[in-house]
Formats: C-alpha cells, sequence, structure tokens
C-alpha cells in the first residue's frame, strides 16, 4: 500500500541554523510533490510545489529538492527562525484529485 | 484563509446525531475537497467534486455524505453511520499549479 513517510515526529533546532525536513514515499510514483506549513489548529498553508522534472525549488529562505530515484524529498529552511515553528507536511501527488499527505514533522525553532 | 470559509470552528455531535460541516468558496473554483485530519495521521480524503452536481468518494468515505448545488458551496454531513468521527476536518479548492488553499478547519467532537 502507498506510504508517505516524514522523517521524524519532532525535530528541535537553534535559531541561524538549518533545518532539514526528509518526506520519503512507497508505492507511489508522484507527479509533482508539495510541502505546507500548518500552525496548531489552522488549515495548512501552501509553501511549495516540486514537479517530477525538477530536482530542486527555491523561494526565499526555503529549499526543496524532489529525488523520484531515491522516492524522497528533502525540504530546507536556512537561517531559520523562532517565527518557523510550525508542522510541516509534504503532500506528493499524482493528480489533485490523487494526492497523499505525511503526518508532518513538528518544527520547533529555539532562540 | 483566502476566501475559503468553514464553519462552525468547533461543534459537538451526540451519538445518533447527523451534523453538517460548511464550506463556502468565493474564489470561483470548481475543485472543492474535504479532508479529515487525526493525530499522528496524514490527511485523509473523505469526498472530493469537481463540479456543481457530481462528486467523488475518496479513500475513506464511509459514515460521510455531501452535496454540490452551487459552486461556491461543498457541505460535508457526518452521519450517525461514521462511528469514530471526532477529528479536524479541512475543506479546500485546487488552485492549479499553485497548490491547495485550506479553510481554517472545524473540530468536531462526539460528546
Amino acid at each position: 500500500s502507498q506510504k508517505i513517510e516524514q522523517n521524524s515526529e519532532a525535530l528541535n533546532i537553534q535559531e541561524g541554523k538549518t533545518a532539514t525536513l526528509t518526506c520519503n514515499y512507497t508505492n507511489y510514483s508522484p507527479a509533482y510533490l508539495q510541502w505546507y506549513r500548518q500552525d496548531p489548529g489552522r488549515g495548512p498553508v501552501f509553501l511549495l510545489l516540486i514537479r517530477e522534472n525538477e530536482k530542486e525549488k527555491r523561494k526565499e529562505r526555503l529549499k526543496v529538492t524532489f529525488d523520484t530515484t531515491l522516492k524522497q524529498s528533502l525540504f530546507h529552511i536556512t537561517a531559520s527562525q523562532p517565527a518557523d515553528s510550525a508542522t510541516y507536511l509534504c503532500a506528493p501527488a499524482i493528480n489533485n484529485n490523487d494526492m497523499r499527505f505525511g503526518a508532518g514533522t513538528r518544527l520547533t525553532v529555539k532562540p | 484563509d483566502g476566501g475559503i470559509t468553514q464553519s462552525p470552528k468547533y461543534l459537538f455531535r451526540k451519538e445518533g446525531q447527523n451534523v453538517t460541516l460548511s464550506c463556502e468558496q468565493n474564489l470561483n473554483h470548481d475543485a472543492m475537497y474535504w479532508y479529515r485530519q487525526d493525530p499522528g495521521q496524514g490527511l485523509r480524503l473523505i469526498y472530493y467534486s469537481q463540479i456543481v452536481n457530481d462528486f467523488q468518494k475518496g479513500d475513506i468515505a464511509e459514515g460521510y455524505s455531501v452535496s454540490r448545488e452551487k459552486k461556491e458551496s461543498f457541505p460535508l454531513t457526518v452521519t450517525s453511520a461514521q462511528k469514530n468521527p471526532t477529528a479536524f476536518y479541512l475543506c479546500a479548492i485546487s488552485t492549479g499549479g499553485y497548490g491547495y488553499t485550506f479553510g481554517s478547519g472545524t473540530r468536531l467532537t462526539v460528546v
């Protein structure tokens, strides 16, 4: 069965460091992969989308990589800030109606 | 939440009762989705609709029903057949290549 795994339930880092979150998937061949941020009690907010033919995508302090051979995406936040503390969800998708979400990694950035 | 409104924010259901969660959007998008989120699990798709008067079951449709009589509205009814309805419910619209826009969610609790 299809499985989406995010590396850890929680990640704690010091302000200013780079946070790296991992998303692995099995039995699934997504055409693209999305990353979302979710704050407690709120809906997820879209951050980035990367397609299967793209190796890397950047947006300000965010960088996403997508390796279809390893079946893995890495999500980096550089120069992290306490305001980056949230849960981050990965969501590989075959199409808009077949998108799977990981359980998320809760990131805490300490001042 | 970017033109998509869910109500109520909190909802309490008694045993054997049907309850309806509202989702309204003013972004003129065709595709709308309902997800359920439980602690430690990824979002799971309940139902989706691509156009008015048409909708499709997702992975966990049992115990739920929907309607799509207007483009702007996609209400979800949690029926008494859903034995474990306590969860956080999220409505979303698809914005093409720019991910999903989610509502702020409804937290349903069985009392």
